[in-house]
């Protein structure tokens, strides 16, 4: 079965440490991985995508095939970072499969 | 990206009545889609909106509950029908076009008394 997993509900971290939020996925094909991010009362955004292979806003995410992850690393965790992530999988027929999401906290 | 505006921002329904959502985008799209993310979950997809033929449900959902139309590229309604408190959610509409990422609109949120 198609399932994206975020083990994690809450990752509270200091302004200025390392920041990985974790992704296991679980699909048959090859998969395309995404990950958005929705800040305080905005709009569901799209923030990487596996196969553009770039970093946006410090972050970046390296798809595993062997591990079945795509987690989303930040050596620096900047307040306004703070949102909540989700990982998605889109399979052969465009549709996202989202994981439960995980709430980054960054304090001062 | 394509600007996607969603109609109404929220409202809050009677129980039993039916609500529709619209979707509007700038340009047109290949694929448009309908989501539901009920409080404190994840995204889930109700159905897959088809240009010119019926939508594409998802496991779990139906059409009689969620009807659907496509009349064009650029615009999709999702009806909420006959509602109860389980439907309390934001609904939100996303739009991609082949290999091109999904982009969401702001979501309805939708509270039933």
């Amino acid at each position: 079965a198609q399932r994206v997993t975020q083990p994690e509900k809450l990752l509270s971290v200091f302004k200025g440490a390392p920041v990985e939020l974790k992704c296991n996925y679980s699909y048959s094909g090859s998969p395309e991985l995404f990950w958005y991010v929705q800040y305080s009362r905005q709009r569901l955004q799209l923030l990487l995508r596996h196969i553009s292979r770039e970093s946006i806003k410090g972050f970046t995410a390296d798809l595993n095939k062997g591990e079945t992850s795509f987690h989303l690393k930040k050596p620096f965790a900047q307040e306004e970072d703070s949102a909540m992530y989700y990982c998605a999988l889109r399979d052969s027929s465009y549709k996202l499969i989202f994981g439960s999401g995980t709430r980054l906290l960054v304090r001062p | 990206s394509a600007v996607i505006s969603q109609k109404p921002s929220r409202d809050i329904c009677q129980r039993g009545t039916s609500l529709t959502i619209q979707c509007q985008v700038d340009s047109q799209v290949t694929m448009m889609f309908w989501y539901r993310q009920q409080p404190g979950q994840s995204l889930t997809l109700i159905a897959t909106a088809n240009q010119g033929s019926e939508a594409t449900y998802e496991s779990g959902f139906v059409i009689d509950k969620f009807p659907i139309s496509r009349p064009n590229l650029t615009f999709s309604t999702l009806t909420v029908s006959n509602m109860s408190p389980e439907d309390s959610s934001i609904y939100l509409c996303s739009v991609g076009a082949g290999n091109q990422p999904q982009h969401f609109g702001d979501g309805t949120r939708l509270s039933i008394l």
